[in-house]
């Protein structure tokens, strides 16, 4: 079955540095999957941080950004500048490029950032 | 727009006991889905639905998890007899009809059991 692959149980960076979470994945499925990353802030409920569909594509928001890479099926999480304020559980998941409602996450990512 | 809502928020169970979750989805959405999310691990989907139909239940353990929508709103997933493997955060989410709708998740609710 389809897989994801998060390397980092947890990660501390300090503020204003640079930022990277390892995604690595395999999907079973004819077609390539759509890539997403999930965030998890304290108290908070889990909610879409940004997705991509389409293979060499890069998707951002809030300051992240991660590029659909199928050569090495991965989809890092980059941040240039990291603040407290993203101090969160970051999840990558994938679903199934023809079937898109299954989400396969990965194990998640503890980001602590030290103001 | 209130987004999706569960309850309880907690639950505390001895072995062998049942329980029963309640996910109210995001008005208008037609599709639920139920997650199990064991601790230090990635949220796994147990059920989902199309209005008040089962799609996908096989990740579901039949025995002794059941998932019900009967008119395709509301939503309930029971454990029948618990056991100290089903200690998880059961997570509830929603989304519209669409290829790449985005899932909007409910808080979830922590179960422990003893």
């Amino acid at each position: 079955g389809d897989s994801v692959t998060q390397t980092e149980g947890q990660v501390t960076v300090s503020e204003s540095k640079s930022l990277i979470i390892n995604c690595t994945y395999s999907a079973t499925s004819i077609g390539y999957p759509n890539l997403f990353w999930y965030v998890r802030y304290p108290g908070e409920g889990l909610q879409l941080l940004l997705k991509v569909i389409t293979a060499g594509q890069k998707g951002s928001s809030r300051g992240f950004e991660a590029t659909y890479n199928k050569e090495a099926t991965s989809f890092h999480l980059q941040k240039a500048s990291v603040q407290e304020s993203d101090s969160a559980v970051y999840y990558c998941a994938l679903s199934d490029g023809n079937m898109g409602y299954k989400l396969t996450f990965g194990t998640g990512t503890s980001l602590l950032v030290d103001p | 727009e209130a987004g999706v809502t569960q309850s309880p928020r907690y639950a505390v169970l001895q072995e062998g006991q049942a329980v029963s979750f309640w996910c109210d989805p995001i008005s208008g959405h037609d599709t639920l889905y139920w997650y199990q999310q064991p601790r230090d691990q990635g949220p796994q989907l147990l059920v989902y639905f199309r209005d008040e139909a089962v799609i996908d239940n096989s990740q579901l353990p039949s025995d002794r998890f059941s998932a019900v929508r009967p008119k395709g709103t509301n939503s309930t997933l029971k454990i029948q007899s618990a056991k100290q493997g089903d200690t998880a955060t059961y997570l509830c989410a929603s989304s519209s009809r669409g290829l790449y709708a985005e899932q909007f998740f409910g808080p979830g609710t922590r179960l422990t059991v003893l």
